[in-house]
């Protein structure tokens, strides 16, 4: 069974860092590109980040270029997201997707972080 | 950027009665590879989202076959063709052919009239 696990959320400071970890279990981790969304509360989901299978190729939505970073252990079967200087928008549940090429199909069940002003 | 854009973004729906979401995007989601990279996702209350539909019309592993996709080109739908309490929640849909960015559509609620 695939099974993917967030961890790492939690509440921080304006201006504060974060790092994500998302780990994978059930497949072969090592050979899916892996994404980030997230959904700020009662809204919808927004694509936030992206990683090809080697950590060759990293993708970021704008909002976020500059500010967050990706990257993987194929290794550790985990997938990391370092967010820093983050802002009261960037308040939402963070979800790791498995994505075979260009599309995304297992969600884990999102990890909570809460920016506060 | 791709803009997806859902309607309705709410539907009322009676029990056993059928319900048809669209999806519309901003230009062809055709990719040079002959492929149409369109996705769609439930998401349950209180639950991450789930992919329902691939490649339009593709259902994947143990969704039920009263949901069904179609279209193309930049027009989508996702039909559900009886209602069951379980298909509460929000629906969306996601084009993976132009990236980056992935985009979503806004969302379409179903409930239960």
């Amino acid at each position: 069974e695939v099974q993917l696990v967030e961890s790492g959320g939690g509440l921080v400071q304006r201006g504060g860092s974060l790092r994500l970890s998302c780990v994978g279990s059930g497949f072969i981790f090592r050979n899916y590109w892996m994404y980030w969304v997230r959904q700020a509360p009662g809204k919808g989901l927004v694509w936030v980040s992206h990683i090809n299978s080697d950590g060759s190729t990293t993708t970021y939505a704008d909002f976020v270029k500059g500010r967050f970073t990706i990257s993987r252990d194929n290794a550790k079967n985990t997938v990391h997201l370092q967010m820093n200087s983050l802002r009261a928008e960037d308040t939402a549940i963070y979800y790791c997707l498995r994505a075979l090429g260009s599309e995304g199909e297992s969600w884990g069940q999102g990890t909570l972080v809460t920016v506060s002003s | 950027d791709v803009v997806m854009t859902q309607s309705p973004l709410s539907l009322p729906v009676t029990l056993g009665q059928p319900a048809s979401i669209s999806c519309r995007s901003s230009q062809s989601l055709v990719h040079s590879d002959g492929d149409t990279y369109l996705s769609w996702f439930q998401q349950r209350p209180g639950q991450s989202p789930r992919r329902l539909i691939y490649k339009v019309s593709n259902r994947d592993s143990g969704v039920p076959d009263r949901f069904s996709g179609s279209g193309s080109g930049t027009d989508f739908t996702l039909k559900i063709s009886r209602v069951e309490a379980e298909d509460v929640g929000v629906y969306y849909c996601m084009q993976g052919t132009h990236w980056p960015p992935w985009t979503f559509g806004q969302g379409t609620k179903v409930e239960i009239k």
